[in-house]
C-alpha cells in the first residue's frame, strides 16, 4: 500500500483561485516533499518541509504538515493555466528511497 | 538539470523477449533509483544503487535486475518481459550536492509489452 495518498484524485478549478491538496501518509517521516509532473515528463521537485517543520512558503506555493495528523496540504495560490499538472507527495522515511502517493491531477481552466 | 538521460525513450515488444532499460548521469551522483509509473499507483520504486556494484531492491523487484558497473549507468534488465511490465520507467538520482534528499528524474522510457 502506498506511504503517501492524495486527495482529491482531481481537481478542477478557474484560473485565478487557489488549489489544495492533501496528503495523508502512515509511519513517522523524517521530511516530506511535493513534486510536480507536467503530461508526459519526469517529475519535477517543488518543495519539502522537515519533519519539525509546520507550514513552508515558495512562491505562490504554500506547504503545511501535521506530524500528529500524519497529513499534508499544498496550497497553490493564485493558480495559472499553466499550474495544470499532477502533483505528488513523497515521504522520506529514512529508508531506502521516497515513497510516493498516487498522485493529484490539477486542471486549472484559462 | 542534473544531466539524466534515459534511453531508449520508447519501446514495444513483445512478451518474452529481455528489455534492458539505461539511465545514464553525467555528474557523478553516487544514488540511483528506478521507479515505474502506473494510473492509481504513482511510482513505486523497482531497484536503487547506492554505488557501483552496490544495488538494492525496492517494492516491486520481481522480474526486474538491475547492474551498476560504473558511476554514470544504471541499467534495468527485464529478463522476459511481460504484459503487466507495461509501464513508464523513471530513473532518479539524488544529487550528492544536496542534504535533503530531492530526487532528479529523468523523462522517461515507455515500454509497451505485447
Amino acid at each position: 500500500s502506498q506511504q503517501g495518498e492524495e486527495d482529491p484524485q482531481a481537481l478542477s478549478i478557474q484560473e485565478g483561485e487557489n488549489a489544495t491538496m492533501n496528503c495523508s501518509y502512515k509511519t513517522s517521516i523524517n521530511n516530506l516533499q511535493w513534486y510536480r509532473q507536467n503530461s508526459g515528463r519526469g517529475l519535477v521537485h517543488l518543495i519539502l518541509i522537515r519533519s519539525n517543520e509546520r507550514e513552508k512558503h515558495s512562491g505562490r506555493l504554500r506547504v503545511t504538515l501535521d506530524t500528529s495528523k500524519k497529513s499534508s496540504s499544498l496550497l497553490i495560490t493564485a493558480s495559472r493555466a499553466a499550474d495544470t499538472a499532477s502533483y505528488f507527495c513523497a515521504t522520506d522515511t529514512g529508508r531506502r528511497a521516497l515513497t510516493f502517493g498516487s498522485g493529484t491531477r490539477l486542471q486549472v481552466q484559462p | 538539470d542534473a544531466g539524466i538521460t534515459q534511453s531508449p525513450r520508447h519501446k514495444v515488444t513483445e512478451t518474452g523477449t529481455p528489455v534492458t532499460l539505461r539511465c545514464h548521469q553525467t555528474e557523478n551522483h553516487r544514488y540511483m533509483y528506478w521507479y515505474r509509473q502506473d494510473p492509481g499507483h504513482g511510482l513505486r520504486l523497482i531497484h536503487y544503487s547506492y554505488g557501483v556494484k552496490d544495488t538494492d531492491k525496492g517494492e516491486v523487484s520481481d522480474g526486474y535486475s538491475v547492474s551498476r558497473s560504473k558511476t554514470e549507468d544504471f541499467l534495468l534488465t527485464l529478463e522476459s518481459a511481460t504484459s503487466s511490465q507495461t509501464s513508464v520507467y523513471f530513473c532518479a538520482i539524488v544529487d550528492s550536492r544536496s542534504n535533503t534528499g530531492e530526487l532528479f528524474f529523468g523523462e522517461g522510457s515507455r515500454l509497451t509489452v505485447l
